[in-house]
């Protein structure tokens, strides 16, 4: 089967960091993709990481281990717009995407 | 670049009668458009899997007689939802990608209120 887990809810404070994490199995995984989506609105793409490793891009940094079905989204100086949902989305061989629970972010002043 | 659109934003309907919803690329060809549905506070369920010209993949679960979906050319896929339910209002979302590609361009999302 494919399970994609994450935690629900995490709280933050502004101008901290937090650290997402999302665990998955999936069949022919090929990469590992992370979108923020605002209540009420459509995801927008953050980053997509398919070797081992960290790859940052400003104040967001993604972690990918295949070996561990591990990842994680790094949001460093958080900003209060900062508070969305986080989900992590496995991609596999087929064009097939597979979207874990998402994580609500609350950043706090 | 990459631009998708999704009509209507928000539709309320009534028990019954059936809604259609259009996802457009604007400004590539989308070889591929994926339906998704998204319940309050929850994360995006894959509803079926479109390739142009061919028949729809739909999703374990998800029922293909209720939910039509028209991938008819490489710019536009419809999602027909009939005899609709109150328990179908939801949050719609359609994306799409380009051939060779990994990356999916989300359209904005369609609320679906039936009452």
């Amino acid at each position: 089967g494919q399970n994609i887990d994450q935690p629900t809810e995490m709280t933050a404070t502004e101008g901290a960091i937090v650290q997402i994490n999302c665990t998955y199995q999936t069949s022919g995984f090929n990469g590992l993709f992370w979108y923020q989506q605002h209540a009420g609105e459509a995801p927008t793409f953050l980053s997509y990481n398919v070797l081992d490793g960290l790859e940052e891009k400003g104040r967001f940094s993604s972690f990918l281990s295949r070996s561990k079905g591990y990842s994680y989204l790094l949001l460093k100086e958080l900003q209060m717009k900062d508070s969305a949902s986080y989900l992590c989305a496995a991609y596999n061989y087929g064009q097939n995407f597979v979207f874990g629970p998402g994580t609500r972010l609350s950043v706090l002043p | 670049g990459a631009v998708v659109s999704q009509h209507p934003s928000r539709v309320i309907c009534k028990s019954g009668t059936s809604v259609k919803i259009e996802c457009r690329s604007l400004d590539f060809q989308a070889t591929t458009m994926f339906w998704y549905r998204q319940f309050p506070k929850q994360s995006l369920m894959l509803m079926a899997t479109s390739n142009e010209g061919s028949k729809a993949t739909y999703e374990q679960g998800v029922e293909k007689d209720k939910f039509l979906i028209n991938h008819a050319s490489l710019t536009l896929s419809t999602l027909t939802v009939t005899s609709a339910h109150p328990e179908d209002s939801s949050f719609y979302i359609c994306s799409a990608s380009q051939q060779g590609t990994y990356e999916q361009y989300f359209g904005p999302g369609t609320r679906l209120t039936v009452t």
